[in-house]
């Protein structure tokens, strides 16, 4: 059974400052998602990570995916208040063609003038 | 474009009583599947389907039914509402088969059950 845990689950923090959120997960898998949720809306998607290695960055976050040691983690430079928000990791376990999300807890993002 | 469309977008509901809670998509992706959002759990998957007439089950499907009779639609019913699931529910697409792609998500529903 694949489980995906990230931490910390709650991050306060000054603007300014930089963090590292990280989602381990149980199986192999080569695939990684991460999203954000604002309060009371939807998932929105920032990064897929396809392989070992593969690293995205938009703006001030960058996510890094690590299928060895089964590790993702979303890097946060210099953070603004706008970055407050819920983040999700999700790995994709792909069985018969078919795509299923297993998603972390999420880390509740709270950052402060 | 409307992206994935979720009806309705709040509902309460008494124990026992049944609905049906709507989606659509307008991006013909073939995969589409039905989530739960708890607090403090993520999200979990309740059913997926990877194309019309083709449905599965998720992490937790007991007390939900699904069908897929067109690519667009893909409805998530609720045979005899539980307190259990009272949460919010999200829909989501994507493109299918090997080529892995991000999923789209719709607005949610939340769901009180008293």
């Amino acid at each position: 059974e694949l489980k995906v845990e990230q931490n910390p689950l709650f991050l306060s923090m000054q603007e300014g400052k930089n963090y590292t959120i990280y989602c381990n997960y149980s199986t192999t898998s080569d695939r990684l998602y991460w999203y954000r949720q604002d309060p009371g809306k939807s998932l929105e998607s920032l990064f897929v990570l396809l392989s070992n290695g593969a690293v995205k960055q938009e703006g001030r976050l960058m996510a890094s995916l690590d299928t060895k040691a089964r590790l993702s983690t979303l890097h946060i430079t210099a953070a603004v208040h706008d970055l407050s928000a819920t983040y999700f990791c999700a790995v994709d376990l792909l069985i018969q063609g078919a795509q299923k999300l297993v998603f972390g807890q999420g880390t509740r993002l709270t950052i402060n003038p | 474009n409307a992206g994935v469309t979720q009806t309705p977008k709040f509902q309460v509901l008494k124990t026992g009583q049944s609905m049906t809670l709507q989606c659509a998509q307008d991006m013909n992706h073939e995969y589409m599947s039905w989530y739960r959002q708890d607090p403090g759990m993520g999200l979990r998957l309740i059913h997926y389907s990877v194309g019309a007439g083709i449905t599965d089950q998720g992490e937790v499907p007991n007390g939900y039914n699904v069908s897929r009779s067109t690519t667009e639609d893909f409805p998530l019913r609720l045979l005899s509402a539980a307190p259990s699931q009272t949460s919010v529910y999200f829909c989501a697409s994507s493109y299918s088969g090997l080529a892995i792609h991000e999923q789209y998500f719709g607005p949610g529903t939340r769901l009180t059950v008293t």
